[in-house]
Order: structure tokens, then sequence, then C-alpha cells
């Protein structure tokens, strides 16, 4: 079966510090991976998505950026973190052998003080 | 301009009662998705459509995607608390080469009082 993880859950971090979340997949090989962003109650933004390693389009001009170092594992960072950063971070991927229905992660809760 | 307006936002009722909650857009889309969502959880997929007038159930949860597939809308019968929650409707739209990236509504955030 086919499982996402996302850690950490939580993350309180002062402005300007460094930023590292991680998400992996499991079950699955090449899948669609995304990055979103979500205000309290509402929908999603999406951030970032890579259809294959090393490769990442960005949706939104912004202070993070995203990596996929390897086929399953795929990190959103910030070298400075912003007040405006603070959210719910979530990560979903898409099977290539199924339709384009998206699995999410549990998410990481970040806030920045 | 959202591409997927989605409506109500808001939604309070009582158990037992009935509701629809609408997904509208200007676009086509190849097919609409419909997520429930806990406060700090991930949304959890409910149910995909794919085919223009194509109706699904889950339980007592009715899913209508519209025939030209610029639509969709939830319909639950005899709400019960345990369908408090945000429910997110997400598309993918038709054409060109899109990666299978969603493009959200605002939510519906639902609450059923016992």
């Amino acid at each position: 079966s086919q499982t996402i993880h996302q850690w950490p859950a939580t993350l309180v971090q002062p402005v300007g510090s460094p930023l590292s979340l991680e998400c992996t997949v499991e079950g699955t090989s090449n899948p669609n991976l995304y990055w979103y962003r979500q205000a309290a109650g509402r929908g999603l933004q999406l951030l970032f998505y890579s259809v294959g390693i090393g490769q990442i389009s960005s949706e939104v001009p912004q202070n993070l950026s995203a990596s996929r170092p390897q086929d399953r594992q795929f990190i959103l960072s910030s070298k400075k973190l912003l007040l405006s950063d603070s959210g719910f971070y979530l990560c979903a991927y898409t099977s290539p052998f199924g339709t384009d229905t998206q699995y999410f992660g549990p998410g990481t809760r970040l806030t920045v003080l | 301009t959202q591409l997927l307006e989605q409506s109500p936002q808001f939604l309070s009722i009582q158990e037992g009662e009935n509701l629809t909650v609408y997904c509208n857009s200007s676009s086509v889309f190849s097919s609409l998705q419909w997520y429930r969502q806990e406060p700090g959880e991930g949304p959890v997929l409910l149910v995909t459509v794919v085919t223009g007038g194509e109706v699904k159930k889950l339980k007592r949860l009715t899913f209508q995607f519209g025939d030209a597939r610029k639509d969709s809308s939830l319909h639950i019968t005899a709400a019960q608390p345990g369908d408090t929650g945000l429910y997110l409707c997400a598309g993918v739209e038709a054409g060109g080469t899109s990666y299978g990236k969603l493009t959200f509504g605002q939510g519906t955030i639902l609450t059923v009082h016992p």
C-alpha cells in the first residue's frame, strides 16, 4: 500500500532562521510530488511540484525553495524565515499509473515568531 | 480571480438536515475531487469524478459532476455531527500539460450541531 509521511508535525521557529520540512512517499515509484500551504480553514495554495528527481517547478514567487534529492523524497526549505511563512504545509503525491487524484500527508504546522 | 468558486463558505446546521455544497468554474476540468479535512490533519479524499454528468454515492454523500465538467456538487443527507469539517473541491484543468496540478476551491466549513 502507498503511504506518505511528513515531519516534523509541528515547528516553531524564530524569524530569520532556516527551515527544512521533509516529505517521503512509500509504495510507489516516480510519483508526482506537490507542496501546498494552507491558511487557517481555507483552500490550499500550490507552492511547488516535481515530476522527477531534481525537477522542481515553482508556482508562486516566495521565500521558500524545494528540492527532490531522491525519487520519493521532497524537501521544502528556506534560508531565512519570515513571519508570513507561518502556516500549515501539506505534501501530496499522485501515482504515475492512476488518475489525477492526489493523496495528502498529515501536514506540518509552522509558526514563525 | 478564483478558478474554482466554492459555496457556501460556512454552513451551520442541525443534525438530520440536508445540505448541498457547490463548486463552480468557467473552466473545464478533466477530473474533480472532493476532500474532507479535520483540523490539524491533511485532506482525505472522498471521491474523484471524471465523466460529465457522473453521479457517485458514498453512503449519505452524493457527488455530481456537471455535464460540461465545469461544476460539481456535494449533497449530504441527514447530516450528523461526525460530518463536521472542512470540505474542499479541487480540479485538474482539461487540456495542456498540467502534471496533475490541482486547483482548490476556498473550502466550506461545515458544522453539524447535535
